[in-house]
């Protein structure tokens, strides 16, 4: 099972809009509603910010949203703030032949 | 609020097993799913295996036969062990919990790092 695809990198100024992609196949983001994003500021764990494509756990500010096209999913960062400075991973539940997840190659988002 | 802590070697030899343990506190072991997922330095995250207090186990498939998940359910812990390691293996080590009804996980250990040497 392969990494789900993410830029390497997005940047944008402070009060500005960006997306981050994730993308992976029928098998994987296409084929179930169960894409995550996490942050992860350095040294961190990972921090949950976005379940079920659309989902915002209890506390996440809603400058984040999810969304969800065929096979490729996105992070919508709003109103971006310097502490949204952090590296953002999605990940996909796939069964294909046994339960398992599978996370994508990463992105730092930078705030100019 | 739950909270998970890793524990174990910080350094394991070429060969050798890793043995981790996460302790889980304010909250039962019996409740949901558990995870490792692993993140080599400066890499993405990979997801190693899942268990349930039943002991009921999946593991990705590349990691499949090196990796154990056990749980103890008197100590509220669960276990990790990976035989045969190389420097491959070399990574920061997380337990996690799985959000209960979705497939993703809400709460995640400090992490531990683990380097793979001789």
């Amino acid at each position: 099972q392969s990494a789900l695809t993410q830029p390497a990198s997005v940047s944008g100024s402070p009060g500005q809009s960006i997306t981050i992609s994730c993308t992976g196949t029928s098998s994987d983001v296409g084929g179930y509603n169960s894409v995550s994003w996490y942050q992860q500021h350095p040294g961190k764990p990972p921090k949950l910010m976005i379940f079920d494509v659309t989902n915002r756990p209890s506390g996440v500010s809603n400058r984040f949203s999810g969304s969800k096209s065929g096979n490729t999913a996105s992070l919508t960062i709003s109103g971006l703030q310097a502490e949204d400075e952090a590296d953002y991973y999605c990940s996909s539940y796939t069964s294909i032949s046994t339960p398992l997840y599978v996370f994508g190659t990463g992105t730092k988002v930078t705030v100019l | 609020q739950v909270h998970l802590q890793e524990s174990g070697p910080g350094l394991v030899k070429p060969s050798e097993t890793l043995s981790l343990t996460c302790a889980v506190s304010g909250g039962s072991i019996r409740s949901n799913w558990w995870s490792w997922v692993r993140q080599p330095p400066g890499k993405g995250l990979e997801w190693i295996g899942e268990i349930y207090h039943s002991g009921s186990t999946n593991y990705n498939p590349s990691l499949k036969s090196r990796v154990t998940i056990s749980v103890d359910k008197s100590k509220n812990q669960f276990s990790l062990r990976l035989s045969s390691v190389t420097a491959a293996d070399t990574a920061v080590y997380y337990c996690a919990r799985h959000m209960t009804g979705a497939n993703t996980f809400d709460s995640w250990g400090q992490g531990t790092l683990v380097i793979v040497s001789s």
